[in-house]
């Protein structure tokens, strides 16, 4: 089963404060994790993609990686109004031969960022 | 070139009505996808592309539902007798290969069924 968990929310946070989005997946041979940005009426867009265990700063945004704990988060410092949208967590699937599938998307996380 | 394009970005059409979806990839991205995404839910894959072969085909919802792509490039989303519940947004994006290669998402279409 093809699974990614994400908390609907919405998580409110105040202005300033720092966001934290979580993720886990279902498939312990996942390689690629990506977190997706995507405002009201539009469509989504990529923030970032993280592929090793550990943290990856870009920006206000850090993506953190646990393969052991099939755990992917995303923490957004310093929140602006600007940054409410709703995110979503995206895991490649792998494949019964071993090889690496497709991206399912979680149903994301609703972020509203309080002035 | 530019990002993924689709067309039309509105489309009002009434029940039972066929309807066709268009998508231009990302030049020189092999692999297109296919999603449908109702009003504060999730994004739901209908179905994926690798060249011009559909190996995935797994999320269309009926037989009223069928895709294709030609020359590796533009892909046309069509839905027959269309009905109320296929109202959604329709979106397609693009990858440089398939598997797990970065998604990049077009504006989509808005399809509203009467």
């Amino acid at each position: 089963q093809k699974e990614v968990e994400q908390n609907s929310g919405p998580l409110s946070v105040p202005e300033g404060a720092i966001a934290s989005l979580n993720c886990t997946y279902s498939d312990r041979g996942s390689q690629s994790f990506f977190w997706y940005r995507q405002y009201s009426g539009k469509s989504p867009e990529l923030i970032m993609s993280i592929y090793s265990n550990g943290d990856k700063e870009d920006g206000r945004f850090t993506a953190q990686l646990n393969k052991a704990s099939q755990y992917v988060s995303l923490l957004i410092r310093d929140s602006q109004p600007s940054d409410s949208a709703t995110y979503l967590c995206a895991v490649n699937w792998v494949n019964y031969g071993g090889s690496q599938g497709n991206l399912i998307f979680g149903k994301g996380t609703k972020l509203s960022v309080k002035p | 070139g530019a990002g993924v394009s689709q067309s039309p970005s509105n489309k009002v059409t009434e029940k039972g009505k066929d309807v066709e979806l268009r998508c231009d990839p990302i030049s020189g991205h092999t692999a297109l996808y296919w999603y449908r995404q109702s009003l504060g839910q999730g994004l739901e894959f209908l179905i994926y592309f690798q060249g011009n072969s559909a190996p995935d085909k797994s999320g269309l919802p009926s037989d009223r539902f069928s895709a294709e792509r030609t020359g590796g490039s533009v892909s046309t989303l069509t839905i027959q007798r269309t009905q109320q519940e296929d109202s959604a947004v329709y979106l397609c994006a693009s990858s440089m290969t398939s598997g797990a290669d970065t998604q990049y998402f077009g504006p989509g279409t808005r399809l509203t069924v009467l």
